[in-house]
Formats: structure tokens, C-alpha cells, sequence
């Protein structure tokens, strides 16, 4: 088992670029999740997902896309990159909401 | 007001000693609540759930719930150096499909 995978680990985008942020899981969870994490802060949802097919908001989705097409992947999307989005992106799954799992992140810097 | 909050730190705790970790929550509908762990550089790891009020012990760690006066706390016995690291304590309402994070207690534990 692999776990939670993410893809790349560290990333430098120049403003005005669009990127997409890979996130597999082999646990066969439901509940995805996408968190950002700026330095010295606690995690600020981005996008979930219940199952394929279904996604939604969480508190700070401007400037992100998501789909889940599959149980297995779940990836983010950043179009027209700006510097407010550099920081450090974390992938979970759960097969529940309480018990996440996460990815080892990727850190994103936008210059 | 936040939803969950934390003392951001840093906590710095002779090794040996006991260190309180304390969490405030603003919804009393919160039903479920856990602390995760995250080293520096890594990715948050879930070390402790609690759902009833009272005290839950699981080694060295212990967690314990107020739900009339909306705290949670971790306590960390025999505190060692390994365990230095930022501690985020998570809420979840009932039928929420998500957690909603405090921002970090930074702990440091002196040799």
C-alpha cells in the first residue's frame, strides 16, 4: 500500500501559469481532500469530494479547480498562478471524514 | 471569532515534564475531535480522537473533552525530544462531511 501519493513535491511557476497537482490514493476511500498551508498556519480547505463524481467548496476554492473522475485520484488545478498561491499543498483521503490520511504535500512557489 | 483556536507557541517544555496542548472550539454542535501531529517538513499524522466528554489515555498521551465549556486538550507525559513538533487540533460537526482545523500549537521539548 502505498497510501497517499502526490506529485510533484516541489514546484516553481512563474504568475500567469496554470499547473495541476496529482494526488492518487490506494485505500479505496471515498472522502478526498484538498488543504493548503501557508508557513506557521493551520490547514485551510480547498476543495473535497464524498465520492467520484462529487465535489465542493471549502473555505478558500478561488483560484482552484478540481475533478474526480475515479475513486483513486483526485487532482487539483491552478489556473493563472498567482504569488497568494504559493505555499504548501496537502492531499488526504478517509474513509470517513474524521480518520485523514495525507499525502507528503507538494510545496508550490509562484514568482 | 474562529472556529477552532489554538495558542500558536511556541511551547517550550523540559524533557520529562508534562505538556497541555488546549483547543477552543465556537460550535456546539462539534461532535467529534482528534489531534494530529506534524513534524516539520512532513505531513499531519491523526495521534489522538476523542467523542465523549472526559478522558481518552493511549500511552504517553492523553485527551480530554469539555463539551459544556467548549475545549479539548492534549496532555503529553513524560514529554521527549521526539516529540517536538507542531500539534493541530481538528473538529468535526455531526453530519459534516469535513474537519475544520485549529491553526497550530508549536512544541518544543528541551533535553
Amino acid at each position: 500500500n502505498a497510501g497517499v501519493t502526490q506529485t510533484p513535491k516541489f514546484r516553481i511557476l512563474k504568475i500567469g501559469q496554470s499547473m495541476t497537482l496529482q494526488c492518487t490514493q490506494d485505500m479505496n476511500h471515498n472522502y478526498m481532500y484538498w488543504y493548503r498551508q501557508d508557513p506557521g498556519m493551520g490547514l485551510k480547505l480547498i476543495y473535497y469530494s464524498v465520492g467520484a463524481g462529487i465535489t465542493d467548496k471549502g473555505e478558500v476554492p478561488n483560484g482552484y479547480n478540481v475533478s474526480r473522475s475515479t475513486t483513486e485520484d483526485f487532482p487539483l488545478r491552478l489556473e493563472l498562478a498567482a504569488p497568494s498561491q504559493t505555499s504548501v499543498y496537502f492531499c488526504a483521503s478517509s474513509p470517513n471524514p474524521d480518520t485523514q490520511y495525507f499525502g507528503p504535500g507538494t510545496r508550490l512557489t509562484v514568482l | 471569532q474562529k472556529e477552532v483556536e489554538q495558542n500558536s507557541g511556541p511551547l517550550s517544555v523540559p524533557e520529562g515534564a508534562i505538556a497541555s496542548l488546549n483547543c477552543t472550539y465556537s460550535d456546539r454542535v462539534s461532535q467529534s475531535f482528534f489531534w494530529y501531529r506534524q513534524y516539520s517538513g512532513k505531513s499531519p499524522e491523526l495521534i489522538m480522537s476523542i467523542y465523549s466528554n472526559g478522558d481518552k489515555e493511549d500511552g504517553r498521551f492523553t485527551a480530554q473533552l469539555n463539551k459544556a465549556s467548549q475545549y479539548v486538550s492534549l496532555l503529553i507525559r513524560d514529554s521527549q525530544p521526539s516529540d517536538s513538533a507542531t500539534y493541530l487540533c481538528a473538529v468535526n460537526r455531526q453530519g459534516a462531511q469535513k474537519l475544520v482545523f485549529g491553526q497550530g500549537t508549536r512544541l518544543t521539548i528541551n533535553p
